[in-house]
This record gives C-alpha cells, structure tokens and sequence, in this order.
C-alpha cells in the first residue's frame, strides 16, 4: 500500500534558521510525483514544491527547496532563512498509482518560527 | 477572485440534517475532488470526479455522495450528519494527468468549509 510518513508533529526553529521537515514514502511504483504542501492558522492549502521520481535534480522554488534521496524513499523539505510567516503546518503528499492524480497525505509537520 | 471557492466556510448543524457543501471552480479544470482533514490524520479522500458522468469514490466515501453539476461545481452532501463528520472540508481541482505519473500536475485547493455537527 502506498503511504506519507511524517515522524515530527511539530517542530521550533529560530528566526532566519533553515530547518528540515522530514517526510518518507513507501511505493512500489517506479513513477510517481511528490509534492509539500502548506497550511497556515487561516487553514487554506498552499502549494509549495514538486519533485517528479525521475526528476534528476532536487527541486527547489526559492526558499524552498527538496532534499530527495529516492534510494532511502526520503522526500524531506528544507525551509532557508525561516520567517515567522513560515509557521505553519506543512503537508507531504504523493501522487498515487495511476492517472488519477489522486493525492495521499501525510499527517503534517506543525512548524513554530521563534524570533 | 478566488480560483476555487466553497460555500459555506463554516456551518454549524445538528445530528440528523441533511447538508451539502459547495464548490466552484473557473480554471477550466476537468478533475475535481473533496478531501476531509481531521487533526492528526491529514487529509483524506472522500470523492473524486473526471468528467460530470465520471464519479469515483475515495477512500472514506460512507456517509457522503457527491453530485457534479457542471465542470465547474462539484457538491459534498451528507445525508444525515454525525458528529464524527465535524471536519474540515476541502474541495481541489487538476487539469487531466498527462504522461507519466512522475510529471507535475499541481491540485488547486479551496479555502474549506469547517463543518461542526452537534
């Protein structure tokens, strides 16, 4: 069955830090798409970062970026330069077998930035 | 304006009724979908839909049926609500996969409706 799994429920960083949000997959499909989301207290879903299984690099969208390591089936997203606007919850997900474009969540990672 | 919107955004009802929730969307996208969050358990599938004649369920549909009107709209309702569907509700839209599954297709939210059943 495929799976997200999210292992912080919540993490601090301080202000202008990076910080890691782990995030690990299990899939015995070959292609697949994974993607981070983020919730702020409002509750709305923003997308932030896509990395395509085939995709060679690490995607990155400013300061964004994936640490992806498909050998270890690890999707983790790195946040430079944390603002106390990145507080959040953060949300792995991946595109399931198939067309559908379904997508399976993780349970989220709640991140407090500290000034 | 909003690409994906609900109606409502908050609802509070009683055991029993009968309720349906909302969702418009103007990008143009085909695949439209509803999603229930509950803390600690993320998101979840309740319904997907490709085409108006294209209805699927998702992984908790008991409870819930889904009627797509148009290409635009796409409604959740619940035939009698319980308290253990007080959730928070959410409605997305694709564009149709094309390729691989590897290949970026980004699912637009809308804002949720936090439905409350007393």
């Amino acid at each position: 069955a495929q799976k997200i799994t999210q292992t912080q429920p919540g993490m601090f960083v301080q202000e202008k830090e990076a910080v890691t949000l782990d995030c690990t997959y299990d899939t015995s499909d070959q292609s697949y798409g994974l993607f981070w989301y983020k919730q702020p207290s409002s509750g709305e879903m923003i997308f932030l970062i896509y990395q395509g299984s085939y995709d060679e690099q690490n995607a990155t969208e400013g300061r964004y970026s994936l640490n992806f390591q498909k050998a270890r089936k690890s999707a983790n997203l790195v946040i430079s330069a944390s603002q106390l606007g990145d507080s959040a919850m953060y949300f792995c997900a991946m595109r399931n077998r198939g067309a559908t474009n379904k997508l399976i969540f993780g349970t989220g990672t709640l991140l407090a930035v500290q000034p | 304006d909003a690409d994906v919107t609900q109606t409502p955004r908050n609802r509070i009802t009683k055991t029993g009724k009968r309720i349906m929730l909302e969702c418009s969307q103007t990008k143009g996208h085909d695949r439209m979908y509803w999603y229930r969050q509950d803390p600690g358990l993320g998101l979840r599938l309740i319904y997907y839909s490709f085409d108006v004649k294209d209805i699927n369920k998702g992984e908790i549909s008991d409870g819930y049926s889904v009627s797509r009107q148009a290409q635009a709209k796409f409604s959740l309702s619940l035939e009698s609500a319980i308290p253990n569907q007080t959730a928070l509700y959410f409605c997305a839209t694709s564009d149709s996969t094309t390729g691989q599954v590897s290949s970026y297709n980004e699912q637009f939210f809308g804002p949720g409706t936090r439905l409350t059943v007393l």
